[in-house]
C-alpha cells in the first residue's frame, strides 16, 4: 500500500530558528511532492511544490527531495510565530501524510 | 477568480441519514479530489473525479459516492451515516491528475 509518513512532532523550536520538516514515502512510482500549511480550523494551504531531486528555495522556504532515499523535506529559515501550524506533505497522488505540527516560541 | 468553494460550511446530521455536499473547483481546474480529515489527523484521500468519472478511490467504503457534473463541480453523497463520518470534509481542485491541488475551506459534518 502506498504510503506517505510524517513524524507527527510536536515540533517546537524558538523564533528565528530553522524548523526542520521531514517526510518518506513508499511508492518509488511518485513524481512530485508537495507541502502544505494547516492553521487550526482551516483548509491546507498549498506552500511549494518540487519535482527534482535536490533543492528548490521560495523565500524563507527550501524544500528537499532525494528520490534514491525516498526522502523529502521542508525547512523553514528564520522561523516566526506565524509559521506555528500543521505541515502536510503529499505525493502526486494527492495521499497525504499525517502533517507535523510545529510551534515557533517567541 | 474564485477559488475552490465548497457548501455548506457547516452541517449537524442524525445517525442513519443522508448528506450532500458541493464543491466548486477554481476556475480552469478539471480535476475535483475529496478528503476526510479526522481532528489532529491528516486529509484521508476519499476519491478523486475527472471528466465526470471516478478516476481513483481510497479506502472508503461505498457508502461514500460522488458525482462531477460537466462543469466540473462535484458532489460527495454519504448515505447511512455513522458518528465516525464525523470530520471536516475537503475539496481540492487541480488542472490535472499531478499538478497541485487547491483546496476548499472545506465543510465540517457533525453526526449525532
Amino acid at each position: 500500500q502506498k504510503e506517505v509518513e510524517q513524524n507527527s512532532g510536536p515540533l517546537s523550536v524558538p523564533e528565528g530558528a530553522i524548523a526542520s520538516l521531514n517526510c518518506t514515502y513508499s511508492d518509488r512510482g511518485s513524481q512530485s511532492f508537495f507541502w502544505y500549511r494547516q492553521y487550526s480550523g482551516k483548509s491546507p494551504e498549498l506552500i511549494m511544490f518540487i519535482y527534482s531531486n535536490g533543492d528548490k528555495e521560495d523565500g524563507r522556504f527550501t524544500a528537499q527531495l532525494n528520490k534514491a532515499s525516498q526522502y523529502v523535506s521542508l525547512l523553514i529559515r528564520d522561523s516566526q510565530p506565524s509559521d506555528s501550524a500543521t505541515y502536510l506533505c503529499a505525493a502526486d497522488d494527492m495521499r497525504f501524510g499525517a502533517g507535523t505540527r510545529l510551534t515557533v516560541k517567541p | 477568480d474564485a477559488g475552490v468553494t465548497q457548501s455548506p460550511t457547516h452541517l449537524i446530521k442524525t445517525r442513519g441519514q443522508q448528506v450532500t455536499l458541493r464543491c466548486s473547483p477554481k476556475s480552469g481546474h478539471d480535476t475535483v479530489s475529496w478528503y476526510q480529515q479526522a481532528l489532529g489527523q491528516g486529509p484521508q484521500f476519499i476519491f478523486q473525479y475527472y471528466e465526470e468519472e471516478e478516476r481513483q478511490r481510497g479506502n472508503f467504503p461505498d457508502r461514500f459516492s460522488g458525482h462531477q457534473f460537466p462543469n466540473y463541480s462535484s458532489e460527495l453523497n454519504v448515505n447511512a451515516l455513522l458518528l465516525g463520518d464525523s470530520a471536516l470534509y475537503l475539496c481540492a481542485s487541480s488542472s490535472n491528475r499531478y499538478t497541485e491541488a487547491f483546496f476548499g475551506q472545506g465543510t465540517r459534518l457533525t453526526v449525532v
